[in-house]
Protein backbone atom coordinates (compact mmCIF):
# COMPACT_ATOMS: atom_id res chain seq x y z
CA UNK A 1 0.00 0.00 0.00
CA UNK A 2 1.10 3.71 -0.31
CA UNK A 3 1.49 5.78 2.82
CA UNK A 4 -0.72 9.11 2.20
CA UNK A 5 1.09 11.98 2.95
CA UNK A 6 3.57 13.08 6.06
CA UNK A 7 0.98 14.65 7.75
CA UNK A 8 -2.03 13.48 9.42
CA UNK A 9 -5.53 14.82 9.55
CA UNK A 10 -6.30 16.21 12.68
CA UNK A 11 -9.61 16.79 14.98
CA UNK A 12 -9.26 19.34 17.67
CA UNK A 13 -12.63 19.29 20.37
CA UNK A 14 -13.40 20.96 23.54
CA UNK A 15 -13.29 18.43 26.41
CA UNK A 16 -16.55 17.19 27.43
CA UNK A 17 -17.72 17.22 23.37
CA UNK A 18 -18.82 14.27 21.77
CA UNK A 19 -16.07 13.31 18.53
CA UNK A 20 -16.27 11.89 15.45
CA UNK A 21 -13.48 9.99 13.33
CA UNK A 22 -14.02 9.09 10.11
CA UNK A 23 -12.64 6.88 7.85
CA UNK A 24 -12.99 5.24 4.18
CA UNK A 25 -12.07 1.86 3.46
CA UNK A 26 -11.06 0.16 0.29
CA UNK A 27 -11.88 -2.98 0.04
CA UNK A 28 -16.37 -3.41 -0.63
CA UNK A 29 -15.48 -7.26 0.50
CA UNK A 30 -13.94 -6.83 3.77
CA UNK A 31 -15.70 -8.66 6.75
CA UNK A 32 -14.33 -6.95 9.45
CA UNK A 33 -13.55 -3.84 10.52
CA UNK A 34 -11.31 -2.44 13.87
CA UNK A 35 -10.92 0.60 14.92
CA UNK A 36 -7.46 1.42 17.09
CA UNK A 37 -6.05 4.23 19.21
CA UNK A 38 -2.02 4.46 19.28
CA UNK A 39 -0.32 6.67 21.74
CA UNK A 40 3.19 8.15 20.93
CA UNK A 41 5.92 5.64 21.27
CA UNK A 42 3.39 2.91 21.73
CA UNK A 43 1.83 0.01 19.58
CA UNK A 44 -2.12 0.15 18.46
CA UNK A 45 -4.34 -0.17 21.21
CA UNK A 46 -7.63 -2.25 20.40
CA UNK A 47 -11.51 0.07 20.63
CA UNK A 48 -13.72 -1.45 19.03
CA UNK A 49 -14.57 -3.92 16.19
CA UNK A 50 -17.49 -4.47 13.58
CA UNK A 51 -18.49 -7.19 11.48
CA UNK A 52 -19.75 -6.73 7.81
CA UNK A 53 -23.36 -7.86 8.84
CA UNK A 54 -23.81 -5.28 11.46
CA UNK A 55 -24.22 -1.27 10.89
CA UNK A 56 -23.91 -0.07 13.98
CA UNK A 57 -22.23 -1.55 17.25
CA UNK A 58 -21.71 -0.04 20.97
CA UNK A 59 -19.34 -0.12 23.61
CA UNK A 60 -17.90 2.41 26.84
CA UNK A 61 -18.25 5.47 25.81
CA UNK A 62 -17.73 4.23 21.82
CA UNK A 63 -19.58 4.14 19.12
CA UNK A 64 -18.67 2.36 15.60
CA UNK A 65 -21.06 2.91 12.49
CA UNK A 66 -20.55 0.94 9.48
CA UNK A 67 -22.17 2.10 5.96
CA UNK A 68 -21.10 -0.36 3.23
CA UNK A 69 -23.24 1.45 0.95
CA UNK A 70 -20.15 3.98 0.58
CA UNK A 71 -17.87 2.17 2.54
CA UNK A 72 -17.53 3.99 5.47
CA UNK A 73 -16.48 3.86 8.29
CA UNK A 74 -16.97 6.19 11.81
CA UNK A 75 -15.94 6.42 15.16
CA UNK A 76 -17.72 8.36 17.95
CA UNK A 77 -16.35 9.10 21.34
CA UNK A 78 -19.11 10.34 23.48
CA UNK A 79 -17.63 12.90 26.39
CA UNK A 80 -14.22 13.07 25.06
CA UNK A 81 -11.30 12.93 27.94
CA UNK A 82 -7.79 14.30 27.74
CA UNK A 83 -6.80 10.82 27.84
CA UNK A 84 -8.47 10.01 24.90
CA UNK A 85 -5.78 12.57 22.68
CA UNK A 86 -4.14 9.71 20.56
CA UNK A 87 -4.11 8.87 16.75
CA UNK A 88 -6.69 6.48 15.76
CA UNK A 89 -6.30 4.23 12.86
CA UNK A 90 -9.74 1.42 11.21
CA UNK A 91 -8.42 -1.36 9.89
CA UNK A 92 -9.71 -3.59 7.58
CA UNK A 93 -9.49 -7.34 6.66
CA UNK A 94 -11.50 -9.77 4.69
CA UNK A 95 -11.65 -13.34 6.15
CA UNK A 96 -8.56 -12.21 9.02
CA UNK A 97 -6.29 -11.97 6.61
CA UNK A 98 -4.05 -8.94 5.63
CA UNK A 99 -5.30 -6.50 7.70
CA UNK A 100 -5.04 -2.93 6.25
CA UNK A 101 -5.03 0.17 7.74
CA UNK A 102 -6.33 3.80 7.33
CA UNK A 103 -4.02 6.86 7.29
CA UNK A 104 -5.11 7.33 10.55
CA UNK A 105 -6.59 10.45 12.40
CA UNK A 106 -4.73 12.97 15.30
CA UNK A 107 -7.57 13.77 17.96
CA UNK A 108 -6.32 16.80 20.33
CA UNK A 109 -8.83 17.20 23.60
CA UNK A 110 -8.73 20.81 24.28
CA UNK A 111 -8.99 21.85 27.91
CA UNK B 1 -4.88 -11.40 29.23
CA UNK B 2 -4.18 -11.27 25.30
CA UNK B 3 -0.70 -9.43 26.16
CA UNK B 4 1.71 -9.54 23.29
CA UNK B 5 5.73 -7.93 24.15
CA UNK B 6 8.79 -6.69 21.94
CA UNK B 7 12.20 -6.38 22.85
CA UNK B 8 14.10 -4.50 22.50
CA UNK B 9 11.57 -1.29 22.98
CA UNK B 10 14.40 0.72 21.15
CA UNK B 11 17.73 -0.18 19.86
CA UNK B 12 20.35 2.18 18.19
CA UNK B 13 23.03 0.43 15.86
CA UNK B 14 25.61 1.38 13.17
CA UNK B 15 24.88 1.00 9.74
CA UNK B 16 25.74 -2.37 7.73
CA UNK B 17 24.95 -4.32 11.32
CA UNK B 18 22.22 -6.81 12.06
CA UNK B 19 19.34 -6.14 14.38
CA UNK B 20 17.12 -8.77 15.77
CA UNK B 21 13.58 -8.09 17.40
CA UNK B 22 11.55 -10.28 19.49
CA UNK B 23 7.80 -10.56 19.18
CA UNK B 24 6.34 -12.68 22.28
CA UNK B 25 2.43 -13.29 23.44
CA UNK B 26 2.79 -13.94 27.13
CA UNK B 27 -0.30 -15.63 27.77
CA UNK B 28 -1.26 -17.11 25.05
CA UNK B 29 -0.47 -19.03 21.56
CA UNK B 30 -0.49 -17.62 18.48
CA UNK B 31 0.04 -19.17 15.37
CA UNK B 32 -0.16 -16.55 13.64
CA UNK B 33 2.04 -13.40 13.97
CA UNK B 34 2.42 -10.12 11.92
CA UNK B 35 4.77 -7.86 11.54
CA UNK B 36 4.26 -4.14 10.69
CA UNK B 37 6.67 -0.77 10.13
CA UNK B 38 5.73 2.30 10.89
CA UNK B 39 7.28 5.59 9.60
CA UNK B 40 6.76 9.41 11.65
CA UNK B 41 3.21 10.46 11.20
CA UNK B 42 1.91 7.90 8.95
CA UNK B 43 -0.10 4.37 8.97
CA UNK B 44 0.89 0.74 9.61
CA UNK B 45 2.52 -0.95 6.94
CA UNK B 46 2.05 -4.68 7.09
CA UNK B 47 5.51 -6.29 6.49
CA UNK B 48 4.72 -9.85 6.52
CA UNK B 49 3.22 -12.85 8.06
CA UNK B 50 4.41 -14.97 9.95
CA UNK B 51 2.82 -18.82 10.93
CA UNK B 52 4.66 -21.03 13.36
CA UNK B 53 6.61 -23.87 11.39
CA UNK B 54 6.52 -22.53 8.38
CA UNK B 55 8.11 -19.51 6.15
CA UNK B 56 6.93 -16.26 6.17
CA UNK B 57 4.36 -14.57 3.47
CA UNK B 58 5.92 -11.08 2.63
CA UNK B 59 3.92 -8.70 1.39
CA UNK B 60 4.40 -6.78 -2.05
CA UNK B 61 8.04 -4.74 -2.09
CA UNK B 62 9.71 -6.28 1.37
CA UNK B 63 12.77 -7.95 0.53
CA UNK B 64 12.45 -11.41 2.19
CA UNK B 65 16.25 -11.50 2.43
CA UNK B 66 16.94 -8.48 4.56
CA UNK B 67 13.95 -8.80 6.55
CA UNK B 68 14.08 -12.56 8.45
CA UNK B 69 11.24 -14.00 10.19
CA UNK B 70 11.50 -17.07 12.60
CA UNK B 71 8.64 -17.97 14.12
CA UNK B 72 10.12 -21.01 15.89
CA UNK B 73 7.23 -21.61 18.54
CA UNK B 74 3.66 -20.87 19.09
CA UNK B 75 4.98 -17.60 21.60
CA UNK B 76 7.27 -16.18 19.75
CA UNK B 77 8.67 -15.09 16.38
CA UNK B 78 11.39 -12.96 15.62
CA UNK B 79 12.37 -10.19 12.81
CA UNK B 80 15.93 -9.86 11.80
CA UNK B 81 16.93 -6.59 9.94
CA UNK B 82 19.56 -7.61 8.24
CA UNK B 83 22.87 -4.97 6.81
CA UNK B 84 20.74 -2.65 8.54
CA UNK B 85 20.63 0.99 6.73
CA UNK B 86 19.69 4.47 7.94
CA UNK B 87 16.34 4.19 5.47
CA UNK B 88 15.55 1.17 7.78
CA UNK B 89 14.89 3.11 11.13
CA UNK B 90 11.18 2.93 11.82
CA UNK B 91 9.25 1.50 14.48
CA UNK B 92 8.59 -1.91 14.10
CA UNK B 93 5.43 -3.52 15.06
CA UNK B 94 4.14 -6.96 16.15
CA UNK B 95 0.94 -8.28 16.96
CA UNK B 96 -0.15 -12.23 17.28
CA UNK B 97 -3.26 -13.93 16.90
CA UNK B 98 -4.48 -16.08 19.68
CA UNK B 99 -5.03 -19.99 18.36
CA UNK B 100 -8.08 -20.30 21.08
CA UNK B 101 -9.92 -17.24 19.72
CA UNK B 102 -9.45 -18.75 15.87
CA UNK B 103 -12.92 -17.81 14.93
CA UNK B 104 -12.05 -14.21 15.45
CA UNK B 105 -10.41 -12.18 13.43
CA UNK B 106 -9.12 -9.65 16.20
CA UNK B 107 -5.25 -9.53 16.54
CA UNK B 108 -2.91 -8.00 19.77
CA UNK B 109 -0.24 -5.62 19.20
CA UNK B 110 3.02 -5.16 21.06
CA UNK B 111 4.81 -1.89 22.07
CA UNK B 112 6.59 -1.70 19.16
CA UNK B 113 10.29 -1.42 18.81
CA UNK B 114 11.71 1.51 17.85
CA UNK B 115 14.85 1.40 15.34
CA UNK B 116 17.35 3.81 14.73
CA UNK B 117 19.97 3.26 12.10
CA UNK B 118 23.29 5.79 12.48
Amino acid sequence: GESVGLHLPTLSVQEGDNSIINCAYSNSASDYFIWYKQESGKGPQFIIDIRSNMDKRQGQRVTVLLNKTVKHLSLQIAATQPGDSAVYFCAETLYGQNFVFGPGTRLSVLP
Amino acid sequence: GAVVSQHPSWVICKSGTSVKIECRSLDFQATTMFWYRQFPKQSLMLMATSNEGSKATYEQGVEKDKFLINHASLTLSTLTVTSAHPEDSSFYICSARDIDRISYNEQFFGPGTRLTVL
